[in-house]
């Protein structure tokens, strides 16, 4: 059981370069999650999916995109990187909705553009 | 909208110094309120939660009350340990209909304890 597993650890990018970011969970959680963690803020939340085939927005998603056509996976993308989009990116999961529910969080990925 | 504030850090205790860390919070709603640890390297890991007031959080050594008239849930530990550094973060979630669960997370707190 590795819980949640994010792929690659580090990578470092020029500006308008192209990437994704791989987050599997083997739990059989319904809900995943990407958050970005900056110095001094916190984690907050990109984008969110409540099931297989489908995302949502959260707090800061501008220049993100997601996808989740498998429930064990949720991808991060970033078409065109910029230099604000160094952080580091955790991915999450969690068994339901309801407010006590544990998320789950991977190691962490992280990014650098230049 | 919601918001966790927590005291700033950097911490810097010896080892079998009592720790607090404070944490208020803002919310509409009635939050469950939750402290993750993140160790140097790793991932957010749950430490202890609370889902209503007066509810006691407990793991580990660590504490923490849910109090509702000072909307505060700060953490404590009475000895701690040179493996307790790490950056502690207190979060509160509010259920929305129809959106999935958000954690809405403080800046986080790094605490070094030295031998």
């Amino acid at each position: 059981n590795a819980g949640v597993t994010q792929t690659p650890k580090f990578r470092v990018l020029k500006t308008g370069q192209s990437m994704t970011l791989l987050c599997a969970q083997d739990m059989n959680h319904e809900y995943m999650y990407w958050y970005r963690q900056d110095p001094g803020m916190g984690l907050r939340l990109i984008h969110y999916s409540v099931g297989e085939g489908t995302t949502a927005k959260g707090e800061v998603p501008d220049g993100y995109n997601v996808s989740r056509l498998k429930k064990q996976n949720f991808l991060l993308g970033l078409e065109s990187a910029a230099p604000s989009q160094t952080s580091v990116y955790f991915c999450a999961s969690s068994y339901g909705l309801w407010q006590t529910d544990t998320q789950y969080f991977g190691p962490g990925t992280r990014l650098t553009v230049l | 909208g919601d918001s966790v504030t927590q005291m700033e850090g950097p911490v810097t205790l010896s080892e079998e110094a009592f720790l607090t860390i404070n944490c208020t919070y803002t919310a509409t709603g009635y939050p469950s309120l939750f402290w993750y640890v993140q160790y140097p390297g790793e991932g957010l890991q749950l430490l202890l939660k609370a889902t209503k007031a007066d509810d006691k959080g407990s793991n580990k050594g660590f504490e923490a009350t849910y109090r509702k008239e000072t909307t505060s849930f700060h953490l404590e530990k009475g000895s701690v340990q040179v493996s307790d550094s790490a950056v502690y973060f207190c979060a509160l979630s509010v259920f929305s209909s129809g959106s999935a669960r958000q954690l809405t997370f403080g800046s986080g707190t790094q605490l070094t304890v030295l031998p």
